[in-house]
């Protein structure tokens, strides 16, 4: 039981360009999230899901894009990176009651 | 505007002693409260969580009380201990114990001294 998984650990990207962050769990949880994690700052949500199929806007969703067609993966999509997008992200999942599990993060610097 | 508060950005304590992490909300609609230890260059760990139908929480060395009327929660450490050198997050939402959407704090450095 792998939990939830994140690649990659890091990335360096230079500024326009895209990239896909990776993420799953093999618990069969139903609620996938992502977070963003900035110096000084608490987790902010970026986007979630209730379900395959279906996704919705967190408090900072401007320029990532989601989408979950399993109920495993929920990969994060960066379409034309910028500065203001260099953090760290995790990505979280739970069953309907129950509380999040993170994975370990992924460090993203923009240049 | 913040809705969940952790005003202490980092605290000191003696092993053995009491720890004591406070935060405070604003947001009345919130149900479900969760506090997250963070590791650094580790993803956040669930610790213990409360509903506001109760006003505490016990589990081992951590117990959670939670105040409605003053929106405030404090997470008490009993005894603390060195490994407990960490991050706190204290995290909200207001799904009905559908934690998916969870509001942040902003997290506290708790440094135990051996």
């Amino acid at each position: 039981n792998a939990g939830v998984t994140q690649t990659p650990k890091f990335q360096v990207l230079k500024t326009g360009q895209s990239m896909t962050l990776q993420c799953a769990q093999d618990m069969n949880h139903e609620y996938m999230s992502w977070y963003r994690q900035d110096p000084g700052m608490g987790l902010r949500l970026i986007h979630y899901s209730v379900g395959a199929g279906i996704t919705d806007q967190g408090e900072v969703p401007n320029g990532y894009n989601v989408s979950r067609s399993t109920t495993e993966d929920f990969p994060l999509r960066l379409l034309s990176a910028a500065p203001s997008q260099t953090s760290v992200y995790f990505c979280a999942s739970s069953y309907s009651k129950g509380r999040p599990t993170f994975g370990p993060g992924t460090r993203l610097l923009v240049l | 505007d913040q809705q969940v508060k952790q005003n202490s950005p980092s605290l000191s304590v003696q092993e053995g002693r009491i720890s004591i992490l406070n935060c405070d909300y604003t947001n009345s609609m919130f149900d479900y409260f969760l506090w997250y230890k963070k590791y650094p260059a580790e993803g956040p760990t669930f610790l213990i969580s409360i509903s506001s139908i109760k006003d505490k929480n016990e589990d081992g060395r951590f117990t959670v009380f939670l105040n409605k009327s003053a929106k405030h929660l404090s997470l008490h450490i009993v005894p603390s201990q060195p490994g407990d050198s960490a991050v706190y997050f204290c995290a909200a939402s207001a799904g009905g114990g559908s934690n998916y959407k969870l509001t942040f704090g902003k997290g506290t450095l708790l440094t135990v001294n051996p």
